[in-house]
């Protein structure tokens, strides 16, 4: 089993529908962080938390919201989805003091 | 400018060969360095981090640059399995919290 599993793993969806991707691990790292990747521009970091009761924007986080349920669950929410917010989301934890990013097997969403 | 600039490719090789990736990156502050590993369509992977006096892992040697805000990524002996996206990966900060910036990434294809 994964230490960090996403889900789901695929989520095709309509323009104006909310969706929320989840995030849970058994890693036990404090820090947890919502990527996007899409093709051309790499990874990109759209919202972090070091801790339960820490959330930080990213990058690009307009039109995303997060929630920090628990130290092992993260979840992204997208209100009112849109076409370009269509990407393969990542999300990935590390130890506090610690570079290395452990990275969930990705959710691949599709906005019609 | 890109902050971090790599070689899409893909670079195509046989089996056996030595294959070298460059990466550069435009701020002259930044502190740490990085090779990830993405298989398709899977999660990045830490391959290894980047040293000041270079280092090497095996088959695989990466190099730093700071003169030339560039590192390589040289693998020897390439294998099958070499196969993937190598993903160059930057910090910009000195504190706790790093400020990883990715590439595109450079996708290489070994052939037998």
């Amino acid at each position: 089993d994964a230490d960090v599993t996403q889900t789901p793993r695929n989520r095709i969806t309509k323009t104006g529908k909310r969706i929320m991707l989840e995030c849970s691990q058994t890693k036990g790292h404090d820090r947890m962080y919502w990527y996007r990747q899409d093709p051309g521009l790499g990874l990109r970091l759209i919202y972090y938390s070091f801790d339960v009761k820490d959330i930080n924007k990213g990058e690009i986080s307009d039109g995303y919201s997060v929630s920090r349920q628990a130290q092992a669950k993260f979840s992204l929410s997208l209100e009112s989805a849109i076409p370009n917010q269509t990407a393969l989301y990542f999300c990935a934890t590390s130890v506090g003091g610690e570079v290395e990013l452990f990275f969930g097997e990705g959710s691949r969403l599709t906005v019609l | 400018r890109k902050e971090v600039e790599q070689d899409p490719g893909p670079f195509n090789v046989p089996e056996g060969a030595t294959v070298a990736f460059n990466c550069t990156y435009s701020n002259s502050a930044s502190q740490s360095f990085f090779w990830y590993r993405q298989d398709c369509r899977k999660e990045p992977k830490l391959l290894m981090s980047v040293y000041s006096s270079g280092n090497e892992d095996g088959r695989f040697t990466a190099q730093l640059n700071r003169a030339s805000q560039y590192i390589s990524l040289l693998i020897r002996d390439s294998k099958l399995s070499d196969s993937a996206t190598y993903l160059c990966v930057v910090n910009l900060s000195n504190t706790g919290f790093q400020k990883l910036v990715f590439g595109t990434g450079t996708r290489l294809l070994v052939s037998p």
